[in-house]
């Protein structure tokens, strides 16, 4: 089966600090999405993103947060200034088009730890 | 808005115990309805989806779920947990149209020998 590849499963830093949560969609995909998990808690929609642009994100994805699709595989969530309460797995997902009967397939995760 | 309410927060079976977890959700129109598994490490792996049609959905590994509308249910099951089927199980609704999948908080299964 395919699959969405994120990297690095695990990222540390510091408080403050920028960092970039990479994804590699499936290659066919039109749609992509970010979600996170933070320890003990469900997992929340952050932003969906189609045709270069983000279609819709939820009232956590603040200005502190931005994706990209930089290069036409990858797709990136960066946080520019973390905080302590950014500490989570951050799950991207990508599916091929908007019929009901697709899937959206989910990465393995980063572990996002912000010290 | 849609939400998901998940009440068992774990659960443990022995092997070879059927399985049930609970799932009820609230969205206005028909929903579309998931349950994702997580092992430990890994991703969400999609175990059956609900869109319409028949209301008992066969997923992967052995698992099924019903969707009941008067109840605002869509339990999974399974007549014979493994060992192997200890996890987190998530559901899920979804919006349609872009699909922003709303989840539940989750119930961590633990099987015992």
């Amino acid at each position: 089966e395919p699959e969405v590849t994120q990297t690095p499963s695990h990222q540390v830093t510091q408080m403050g600090q920028e960092v970039i949560l990479r994804c590699v969609p499936i290659s066919n995909h039109l749609y992509f999405y970010w979600y996170r998990q933070i320890l003990g808690q469900k997992v929340e929609f952050l932003v969906s993103f189609y045709n270069n642009e983000i279609s819709e994100k939820s009232e956590i994805f603040d200005d502190q947060f931005s994706v990209e699709r930089p290069d036409g595989s990858n797709f990136t969530l960066k946080i520019r200034s973390t905080k302590l309460e950014d500490s989570a797995m951050y799950f991207c997902a990508s599916r091929q088009n908007q019929g009901s009967g697709e899937k959206l397939f989910f990465g393995s995760g980063t572990q996002l730890s912000v010290l | 808005a849609q939400s998901v309410t998940q009440p068992d927060i774990h659960i443990t079976v022995s092997e070879g115990a059927s399985l049930e977890l609970r799932c009820n959700y609230s969205y206005g129109a028909t929903p579309y309805l998931f349950w994702y598994v997580q092992s430990p490490g890994q991703g969400l792996q999609l175990l059956l989806k609900y869109f319409s049609g028949d209301t008992l959905v066969q997923g992967i590994k052995g698992f099924e779920a019903e969707f009941k509308r008067s109840q605002s249910s869509f339990n999974l099951r399974k007549p014979s947990v493994h060992w192997s089927d200890a996890a987190e199980y998530f559901c899920a609704v979804g919006s349609g149209g872009y699909q922003k999948v709303t989840f539940g908080t989750g119930t961590k299964l633990q099987v015992i020998p």
